[in-house]
This record gives structure tokens, C-alpha cells and sequence, in this order.
């Protein structure tokens, strides 16, 4: 079946650190990736997606590059701030016969200091 | 925009009653709702699968009787906790899935605290 594996956590980093956060994923297909953001107390926001092979998916100064080979997506920031400090989970989703099976990590917490 | 919302955000009810948690869809028609259980500092957990007009599909382990979902129309689904016990709080989180070809794509509700005393 289907599974992501995420680093565990807690990471902590100071302020404009670089942060990296693994995920390594298998599948049966060829899934579409995710990365979400979750803040403490609210349901899980999307940070960005790719759909195929080498797609990378940006945004607010996150990205991670679907790699097929490597079966990996791994999430990065060049500079992080406390602002950032969430839980981010790691995700595929697969479309069977028309339905969806998403599949999530276990999460990592992401703790920024000033 | 793609919003799901939850009501309510956070309910607090005693042990035996039943508790009913909506899952809209605001500005787009969602094929497939989710139900998700999250428990402090671990990982969602899907409970079930529901597509409009049929019954939900439960994942192992997660009782049908107990979390009775319906998905009235493509803009709601909800989640009933019934005879709830204290081991059922938890957060509840619902998603929803536009259904675009290959995008497989969940837009999720913000969740709601359940607290059984």
C-alpha cells in the first residue's frame, strides 16, 4: 500500500536558519505530493503541491521538487522566522477507479526561536 | 477560492450524548468529503470516505454505528458522534475534494475540538 515517511521532529532552528524537512514516499501509481501546514489549534492549510516528476512546488519561500527517482519530496526554506513555527505534514494523494486515497506522514513540528 | 467549513469549531457535551459535526463546502461542488481524527501531535487519521448521495466508506477499525456520516448534497457532508464517551474527543477534521481529473486535491475544514466530559 501506499505510505509517506517524515523526519521526525521536533526541529528547532534560530531565526533565518535553512531548514529541511525529508519525506520519502511509496506508491503503487503515480501520485500527486503535498506539503501542509498546520498551526497550532487550526486544521491544516495547503503549502504547496507537484503533480508529476520534477514538478516543483513553491510558495511563500517553501519549495520541494517531486523527485521520481528518489522518491522524495522534500520541503526546504532558505530563511526561516518564527512565524513558521507549525507542524508540516508530508502527503500523497492517488485516484483509484475515480476515488482518492490520500495518505499523510506522521508530521514534523517546526519550532523557531527568535 | 476553494473554502471548507466546520461547525462548530469546538463543542464540549456530556458522556451519552450525540454530537453533530458539518462539513461545508462554500464556493465549489465537492465529489468526496473526508473525515479525519487527530489525536494531540500525531497525524490525521482517516476515518471514512463519502460521496454525495451514497454511503460512506469506513476505513478498518472505525465504527459505523458510532461516527454516522451523511453527504446530503455536494457542498455538505456531516460526521455524528453518537453516545459519545470521553475517549472520543479529539480533533475532528473534514476535507473535501474538487475532483479534477488527476489533481487529487483535499481542501480541509479547520477542524473541530470535541471534549466528552
Amino acid at each position: 500500500g501506499n505510505s509517506v515517511t517524515q523526519m521526525e521532529g521536533p526541529v528547532t532552528l534560530s531565526e533565518e536558519a535553512f531548514l529541511t524537512i525529508n519525506c520519502t514516499y511509496t506508491a503503487t501509481g503515480y501520485p500527486s505530493l503535498f506539503w501542509y501546514v498546520q498551526y497550532p489549534g487550526e486544521g491544516l492549510q495547503l503549502l504547496l503541491k507537484a503533480t508529476k516528476a520534477d514538478d516543483k512546488g513553491s510558495n511563500k519561500g517553501f519549495e520541494a521538487t517531486y523527485r521520481k527517482e528518489t522518491t522524495s519530496f522534500h520541503l526546504e526554506k532558505g530563511s526561516v522566522q518564527v512565524s513558521d513555527s507549525a507542524v508540516y505534514f508530508c502527503a500523497l494523494s492517488e485516484g483509484t477507479g475515480g476515488s482518492y486515497i490520500p495518505t499523510f506522514g506522521r508530521g514534523t513540528s517546526l519550532i523557531v526561536h527568535p | 477560492g476553494a473554502v471548507v467549513s466546520q461547525h462548530p469549531s469546538w463543542v464540549i457535551c456530556k458522556s451519552g450524548t450525540s454530537v453533530k459535526i458539518e462539513c461545508r463546502s462554500l464556493d465549489f461542488q465537492a465529489t468526496t468529503m473526508f473525515w479525519y481524527r487527530q489525536f494531540p501531535k500525531q497525524s490525521l487519521m482517516l476515518m471514512a470516505t463519502s460521496n454525495e448521495g451514497s454511503k460512506a466508506t469506513y476505513e478498518q477499525g472505525v465504527e459505523k454505528d458510532k461516527f454516522l456520516i451523511n453527504h446530503a448534497s455536494l457542498t455538505l457532508s456531516t460526521l455524528t458522534v453518537t453516545s459519545a464517551h470521553p475517549e472520543d474527543s479529539s480533533f475532528y477534521i473534514c476535507s473535501a475534494a474538487k475532483g479534477l481529473e488527476n489533481f487529487n486535491e483535499q481542501f480541509f475544514g479547520p477542524g473541530t475540538r470535541l471534549t466528552v466530559l
